[in-house]
Formats: structure tokens, C-alpha cells, sequence
């Protein structure tokens, strides 16, 4: 499984754009990156998935170049509740195969102030 | 509620005791795992069950024992555990093998969080 590098921490502001970068140069061709959210004490929580180039939802935004050596996930308008630990994992996807053992790291530490 | 509903929330034992976690998933999900995540340390893969078979064990001491009845159920069962035992114990599952688009990554649930005294 291809592993994966980010940044221990972020501070951000309320209002502001978050953008964390996640690098995997060793990601395979079937690898899908994957973001997700862990509140303290709580299960991490599904944000976002992608392939290539970039993925949008309610919640976030996803961006992979070409050579999908690395990815940024985007936050845009960040609140409080907003902070927490966000992971990046990148694995085989469940189109069509299997999803394979997702394996975390350390995650990033978000803390949005007011 | 994320589907993925873990009993109890939180457990207090001593090393002699015997417990069992519980899990349980409403999500038609044909995969399950356990986790482990002990205080600044990332989460630890465990074990995983896939069509209610054990798939991977990761080099997890005999006082863990895992139980999968069918593919809803699992279960954790602990044994003369240790100090260092005491964690938050994550559990979740997953559709695997199958082409959709509303079925992504994992469900887990909220954890147990336990305390070996």
C-alpha cells in the first residue's frame, strides 16, 4: 500500500479556505485517495474520494494533478467545528474491486480559530 | 448515527476480567474491521472479516479474540488484558467487490472506549 505524507498540523480562521496537502509518490495505478474527518473520541468520517483530476461534494473539494503523486483536499469557508484530524489514505477503490485494508497515518491536526 | 452502532460506548475492566465488545452494522456492508487507536498514535488495523471470514489478523496478542456471526455482527472478545490495552476501539465495515457510486470507504462507528485497570 502506497504511504502517504502530510502535515502534522494547520491553523486556520474562521471564514478562511483550508487547503491540506497530502503526498503519495508510490501510489499504484488502481490506488484511490480517499480523505477522512476523525472528531477526538469519535470514528473517522468519510469526506471525500478520487481518482484523478478533481472531485467536488457538499463538503469538500478534491484535487489531483496528473502524475497523482500528491493531492490537496480543500475546505472552503472553515468554522469551528471544522477543526479535527483529516486523514489521507490511499488504497484500492471499490470500483468494481476490492477496497482493500485502508491503513492511517498520523493525519493532519486542524485548529480553526475564531 | 452513522449505521455502524458499537456497545458500550465505555468499559472499565480489570485484568482478569473477561468482556466482549459488540458491533453491529445497518448498511448491508459485506465487510468489517477493528481498529485500534491508543492516545497519539494512529489508527492500528486489527482484524478484518470479508463474507464473515477472517482476512487478515495483524499480529494481534491472543487476548484479543474476534468473532464475526454473520455479516451485521462482530465481535470483540477480551481476555487478561493489559494497561496498555486501554484505548478507543473502532469498528467498521464496507462494501467490497462491487461497482457503486453511493458506497465509498469505510462506515465506522463511534468506538468503545475502554479502560484496563
Amino acid at each position: 500500500l502506497a504511504k502517504t505524507t502530510q502535515p502534522i498540523s494547520m491553523d486556520s480562521y474562521e471564514g478562511q479556505e483550508v487547503n491540506i496537502t497530502c503526498s503519495h509518490n508510490n501510489i499504484a495505478t488502481n490506488d484511490y485517495i480517499t480523505w477522512y474527518q476523525q472528531f477526538p473520541s469519535q470514528g473517522p468520517r468519510f469526506i471525500i474520494q478520487g481518482y484523478k483530476t478533481k472531485v467536488t461534494n457538499e463538503v469538500a473539494s478534491l484535487f489531483i494533478p496528473a502524475d497523482r503523486k500528491s493531492s490537496t483536499l480543500s475546505l472552503p469557508r472553515v468554522s469551528l467545528s471544522d477543526t479535527a484530524v483529516y486523514y489521507c489514505l490511499v488504497g484500492r477503490g471499490n470500483y468494481g474491486g476490492s477496497q482493500g485494508n485502508l491503513i492511517f497515518g498520523k493525519g493532519t491536526k486542524l485548529s480553526v480559530k475564531p | 448515527e452513522t449505521g455502524v452502532t458499537q456497545t458500550p460506548r465505555h468499559l472499565v475492566m480489570g485484568m482478569t476480567n473477561k468482556k466482549s465488545l459488540k458491533c453491529e452494522q445497518h448498511l448491508g456492508h459485506n465487510a468489517m474491521y477493528w481498529y485500534k487507536q491508543s492516545a497519539k498514535k494512529p489508527l492500528e488495523l486489527m482484524f478484518v472479516y470479508s463474507l464473515e471470514e477472517r482476512v487478515e489478523n495483524n499480529s494481534v496478542p491472543s487476548r484479543f479474540s474476534p468473532e464475526c456471526p454473520n455479516s451485521s455482527h462482530l465481535f470483540l472478545h477480551l481476555h487478561t488484558l493489559q494497561p496498555e490495552d486501554s484505548a478507543l476501539y473502532l469498528c467498521a465495515s464496507s462494501q467490497e467487490g462491487q461497482h457503486s457510486s453511493t458506497n465509498y470507504g469505510y462506515t465506522f462507528g463511534s468506538g468503545t472506549r475502554l479502560t484496563v485497570v
